[in-house]
């Protein structure tokens, strides 16, 4: 089944504790894209890639690290988590990106609580 | 800058019909349609590329008007299935998509 993995679905952590979100897809997408959904903020983007080792930043980028090593992994990574980071987290995907007129497959959520 | 959708919120009964629109104050070159049901991840609709075309799922159809930068999504006989919460997004650039705030729609019985 096509579909795009995340990891974990909810994790309560504590501040000032690193912690990585994994996303994996299965449907050979070049395109990848992690955004956060905060009530009456929409989705914004934090990073997106455009291919393997091709990374940029997205609207709200302060406080994440992404990387993209291999074509089916993109995990998002806090190295320092705040509170201001407790936030659902959709990782997404799609064949060519925006530009390519290419629907996005997301993930089914991580909801993330940061004490 | 985010695209801003109209209305925020909207009740129906089924079998109405409703438009959501969604403006920028910069230039389109598409825009994309999600919808995204409580608790669920958001799932595609349609894309609307210039040239003014309209596009169909469902009984949903949507067009772009990219003079007025604005796009507009129908929702004709509506049924408690379309219930949910409607992002319109627009590139900024290559592979930066922004969303807009979204709008949330209610079908009632």
């Amino acid at each position: 089944e096509a579909q795009v993995t995340q990891n974990p679905r909810y994790l309560i952590t504590v501040t000032g504790k690193k912690l990585t979100v994994t996303c994996s897809q299965n449907m050979n997408h070049e395109y990848m894209s992690w955004y956060r959904q905060d009530p009456g903020l929409g989705l914004r983007q934090i990073y997106y890639s455009m291919n393997v080792e091709v990374t940029d930043k997205g609207d709200v980028p302060e406080g994440y690290k992404v990387s993209r090593k291999e074509k089916r992994n993109f995990p998002l990574i806090l190295e320092s988590p705040s509170p201001n980071q407790t936030s659902l987290y959709f990782c997404a995907s799609s064949l060519l990106g925006p530009q390519g007129n290419q629907p996005q497959h997301f993930g089914d959520g991580t909801r993330l609580s940061i004490l | 800058q985010q695209p801003v959708q109209s209305p925020q919120a909207v009740i129906l009964r089924e079998g109405e019909d409703a438009v959501i629109n969604c403006s920028s104050s910069k230039a389109l070159y598409s825009v994309h349609w999600y919808r995204q049901k409580h608790g669920e991840a958001p799932v595609f609709l349609m894309i609307l590329l210039k040239g003014g075309e309209q596009k169909g799922h469902e009984k949903i159809s949507a067009s772009f008007n990219e003079k007025k930068q604005q796009s507009s999504l129908y929702l004709t006989a509506s049924q408690l299935s379309y219930s949910g919460t409607y992002f319109c997004g627009t590139e900024r650039s290559q592979g930066n998509l922004i969303f807009g705030k979204g709008t949330k729609l209610s079908v009632k019985p």
